[in-house]
C-alpha cells in the first residue's frame, strides 16, 4: 500500500492569487493523478502528472491554470493559478491504479473569497 | 471510453438492515471495478475490487459486490447496515491501459437508528 500526504489541507485564498498543493507519496509510483471534486459532486481527473515530462490534462482543464510538476516518483505539486470563486473545491492527488488500487491523499479543501 | 452510472442518488437505510447500492458500468472491454467510500471530511477508502477474478467480491467491513456481465452491473451490498456506514459512496471503472479512473456520480446512504 502507498501513503499520500497532501498539504495544505484546507486554505483560505483571495481571488486573483495562487496556491500550490503538494503531494507526497512513501513509495516510487508510476503514476500519480490529480482530481477535483467540487462542491457536494463526484470526483473529476484533471490531470496525470507525468515524471519527466509535460502533465497530461483532461479535456476542460489546461496548464496555464492547472499547471503540475512532477519531479521524481514519489512528489508532485499541483497549482490553482488567478483563482476565483468557481474554484473553490477539494483537490486530490492520487497514486497507482490499473487493475490494483489507487491510493488518495485526503485532499485539500480550497475557498475562494 | 468508459463510464459508470450510479443509479441512486441517496439511500436510507434503517441499522441493521440491508443496504443496496446499485451501479451500471460501460466499458468496449472488461473492465475493472471499484467501490470507495468516502467519510464526511475524511479521503477515499477502496471497499472492494474487481479485476477480472471470482465474480463475487468480498471487501471490507461487510461489504460484498457481485459483477454481472450480462447486466453490466456492479452492485453492493450489506447484509446489515450501521451506523459507521454512512457515508458516500463511488462506483469507479479504470482504464484497460492506463490509470486513470472515472467515477460515479455518488450515492448518500444515511443509516436510522
Amino acid at each position: 500500500s502507498a501513503v499520500i500526504s497532501q498539504k495544505p489541507s484546507r486554505d483560505i485564498c483571495q481571488r486573483g492569487t495562487s496556491l500550490t498543493i503538494q503531494c507526497q507519496v512513501d513509495s516510487q509510483v508510476t503514476m500519480m493523478f490529480w482530481y477535483r471534486q467540487q462542491p457536494g459532486q463526484s470526483l473529476t481527473l484533471i490531470a496525470t502528472a507525468n515524471q519527466g515530462s509535460e502533465a497530461t490534462y483532461e479535456s476542460g482543464f489546461v496548464i496555464d491554470k492547472f499547471p503540475i510538476s512532477r519531479p521524481n516518483l514519489t512528489f508532485s505539486t499541483l497549482t490553482v493559478s488567478n483563482m476565483s470563486p468557481e474554484d473553490s473545491s477539494i483537490y486530490l492527488c492520487s497514486a497507482g491504479g490499473m487493475n490494483t488500487e489507487a491510493f488518495f491523499g485526503q485532499g485539500t479543501r480550497l475557498t475562494v473569497v | 471510453a468508459q463510464s459508470v452510472t450510479q443509479l441512486d442518488s441517496h439511500v436510507s437505510v434503517s441499522e441493521g438492515t440491508p443496504v443496496l447500492l446499485r451501479c451500471n458500468y460501460s466499458s468496449s472491454y472488461s473492465p475493472s471495478l471499484f467501490w470507495y467510500v468516502q467519510h464526511p471530511n475524511k479521503g477515499l477508502q477502496l471497499l472492494l475490487k474487481y479485476t477480472s477474478a471470482a465474480t463475487l467480491v468480498k471487501g471490507i467491513n461487510g461489504f460484498e459486490a457481485e459483477f454481472k456481465k450480462s447486466e453490466t452491473s456492479f452492485h453492493l451490498t450489506k447484509p446489515s447496515a450501521h451506523m459507521s456506514d454512512a457515508a458516500e459512496y463511488f462506483c469507479v471503472v479504470s482504464g484497460r491501459n492506463d490509470y486513470k479512473l472515472s467515477f460515479g456520480a455518488g450515492t448518500t446512504v444515511t443509516v436510522r437508528a
